[in-house]
């Protein structure tokens, strides 16, 4: 069955440093989104991504945060200058049509030293 | 401004036990609820999407209801097995939002016991 794939599955990176996350969503596939997940919290929306724009994003997704399609199978987010605060795990997900269910991957843990 | 919960937050059962989970939220405006299976150190795995008009759906030995005027759904497990063990999560797709703009709740840690 095909699946989302996430790259690393673990970052550690030095506060104010520059990281990007790397998602490959199902080929077929149309929609892109990024959530994430603080230890012991409940997972929360970061941006919705279709037709080459961002669809929504909420209030966590600051200037710091950027998404882009480089190509026709990546799907990356950069946080441009990391803080504590956003070590997390990352979650990248894509579905195929508005309405359906949503595929994730297997996350990347950042954490931010 | 919607919000999810979730109970209990755990759960602990002996295999072969039929059990409910239950998700409420806050506004009825919704298009769908979608529960997750989340395994420690994995993603998410997508069980049932049940949308605004459905009452509920089937998968195997999981059913989702949905009573979107009272603003609650619930999980059945039928016949619990040791595998079934994971966390359990709620999420809702708010009218106004985007497609994928979900709202989750923290969670049902289940764990069943052989």
């Amino acid at each position: 069955e095909p699946e989302v794939t996430q790259t690393p599955s673990h970052q550690v990176t030095q506060m104010g440093q520059e990281v990007i996350l790397r998602c490959v969503p199902i080929s077929n596939h149309l929609y892109f989104y990024w959530y994430r997940q603080i230890l012991g919290q409940k997972v929360e929306f970061l941006v919705s991504f279709y037709n080459n724009e961002i669809s929504e994003k909420s209030e966590i997704f600051d200037d710091q945060f950027s998404v882009e399609r480089p190509d026709g199978s990546n799907f990356t987010l950069k946080i441009r200058s990391t803080k504590l605060e956003d070590s997390a795990m990352y979650f990248c997900a894509s579905s195929g049509q508005s309405n359906s269910p949503l595929h994730f991957g297997n996350g990347t843990r950042l954490t931010v030293t | 401004k919607q919000e999810v919960t979730q109970i209990p937050a755990a759960l602990s059962v002996p295999e072969g036990e039929n059990l409910v989970l239950n998700c409420s939220f806050t506004d009825s405006a919704i298009y769908n609820l979608q529960w997750f299976r989340q395994d420690p150190g994995k993603g998410l795995t997508s069980l049932l999407l049940i949308q605004s008009s459905q009452r509920e759906q089937t998968s195997g030995r999981l059913n989702a209801s949905l009573d979107k005027s009272s603003g609650r759904s619930t999980l059945y497990i039928a016949a619990s097995q040791p595998g079934d063990s994971a966390t359990y999560l709620c999420a809702v797709w708010n009218y106004g939002g985007s497609q994928g703009n979900l709202i989750f709740g923290k969670g049902t840690k289940l764990s069943v016991k052989p």
